[in-house]
């Protein structure tokens, strides 16, 4: 157990939805990321926040955002929704924000279903 | 830009016998590098990595690597693969901040008992 929590586990929806995936990092942690894994584009890093603030981006559509609370907690909204959205979506959190240095420590995932 | 290259989708060995997963990477820019572990339904574990410190890293549960600047390479290895290795590995390459972070495709690792 990495001590990242994800809610939830799983998610079924329809094409044209809004969701949101929730984040807790481990205690201590004030960095939060985001990665998106497809059967087709393998695994992607989608963002960075750090302390509250987005750090780094990467390949995140527009039709995503996420944001990271005070209490470090973080969010993924995924809107209008497509096939292709369909995915393992994992949570990972560091103490800090230097890239060459930290470790990440990855959450269980939360799984996309678009119909 | 950078790229990783994991030459095998799928390797098996015998329980017992040497693991060894394939990496090479390319880079306009010196890279850090990780090797990275999925077990089925879980999320990744960090194996090791290399940020331009020694060039054969040891990482956790017996996997090592050895990154080669001739070869841009960074094969993971292990000396006697054991039934809970079987998993899927991931390389990843990393240059600067995440904006530039790339996965390899990964290697589905079988232990046959």
């Amino acid at each position: 157990d990495s001590g990242v929590t994800q809610t939830p586990k799983h998610l079924i929806t329809a094409t044209g939805q809004r969701v949101t995936l929730r984040c807790s990092p481990r205690s201590g942690d004030l960095s939060v990321y985001w990665y998106q894994q497809s059967l087709d584009q393998g695994l992607q890093f989608l963002i960075q926040y750090y302390n509250g603030e987005e750090r780094a981006k990467g390949n995140i559509l527009e039709r995503f955002s996420a944001q990271q609370f005070p209490d470090l907690h973080s969010e993924l909204n995924l809107s209008s929704l497509e096939l292709g959205d369909s995915a393992l979506y994992f949570c990972a959190s560091s103490v800090a924000p230097n890239p060459s240095t930290d470790t990440q420590y990855f959450g269980p995932g939360t799984r996309l279903t678009v119909l | 830009a950078q790229s990783v290259t994991q030459l095998d989708s799928h390797v098996s060995v015998s329980e017992g016998t040497p693991v060894l997963l394939r990496c090479n990477y390319s880079s306009s820019y010196s890279p850090s590098l990780f090797w990275y572990v999925q077990h089925p339904n879980k999320g990744l574990q960090l194996l090791l990595k290399y940020t331009s410190a020694a060039t054969l890293v040891k990482g956790i549960n017996g996997f090592e690597a050895e990154f080669k600047k001739s070869e841009t390479s960074f094969h993971l290895t292990k000396p006697s693969a054991h039934m809970s290795d079987a998993a899927e590995y991931f390389c990843v390459v990393r240059v600067g901040g995440y904006q530039k972070v790339t996965f390899g495709t990964g290697t589905k690792l079988q232990v046959i008992p």
